[in-house]
């Protein structure tokens, strides 16, 4: 089954930093775009960032822009979301995403994974 | 930034017909999908383009965009359709991905 897998959350205090990784399961998701997009306790879903297929472009929302950095390694077939100067707001289960479209944009999100929490709090 | 705008909740009896709208700017003018999160689960992408569907999706569900609200139509209503609805969108101008603020659907 071809799934996309995140790992790397936890338990945080405010001010520290996370490192988030998504690996494609039974996909070569490397002609792909891939999101992160999280979604607090009992909250809607909110776009995190985006990186383009060759790793050139990146997006993020406001709310995180500056403090998260969104990375691909091709090689790994791996994409991954450096999170720093954390807050409590960030608490979030944060899914990895992917962008339907081998090698161009769709501006939709076919295939996501399951899901990894980070919690933040002191 | 963009904004789009869902109600809270629908109710709907089984067999019957779920209507959920999301409104924003000539949201007409943009390419609107829809995704359904069952509890505890991960969403899933149900109608993209507007108005296209997965090839898993039932027929049940379909989409139309115009003016400035997007409709989300779910026909005879199962039990297994209790989910949240969220609708969504990249803004050209800001380079962002917007998400609704989601629809409850409760099934009586």
């Amino acid at each position: 089954e071809v799934q996309l897998v995140e790992s790397g959350g936890g338990f945080l205090q405010p001010g520290g930093s996370l490192r988030l990784s998504c690996t494609a399961s039974k996909l070569n998701f490397s002609n792909y775009w891939v999101h992160w997009v999280r979604q607090g306790p009992g909250k809607g879903l909110v776009w995190v960032s985006r990186i383009t297929s060759d790793g050139r472009s990146t997006s993020y929302a406001d709310s995180v822009k500056g403090r998260f950095t969104i990375s691909r390694d091709k090689a790994k077939n791996t994409v991954y979301l450096q999170m720093n100067s954390l807050r409590v707001e960030d608490t979030a289960v944060y899914y990895c995403v992917r962008e339907g479209g081998d090698g161009y944009p769709t501006w939709y999100f076919d295939l996501w994974g399951r899901g990894t929490l980070v919690t933040v709090s002191s | 930034s963009y904004v789009l705008t869902q109600p809270p909740s629908v109710s709907v009896a089984p067999g019957q017909t779920a209507t959920i709208t999301c409104g924003g700017n000539n949201i007409g003018s943009q390419s609107v999908h829809w995704y359904q999160q069952r509890p505890g689960q991960a969403p899933v992408l149900v109608v993209y383009d507007d108005t296209d569907r997965p090839s898993d999706i039932p027929e049940r569900f379909s989409g139309f965009n115009f003016g400035n609200t997007a409709t989300l139509t779910i026909s005879r209503v199962e039990a297994g359709d209790e989910a949240d609805y969220y609708c969504q969108l990249w803004d050209g101008d800001s380079d962002h991905y917007v998400f609704g603020s989601g629809t409850t659907v409760t099934v009586l």
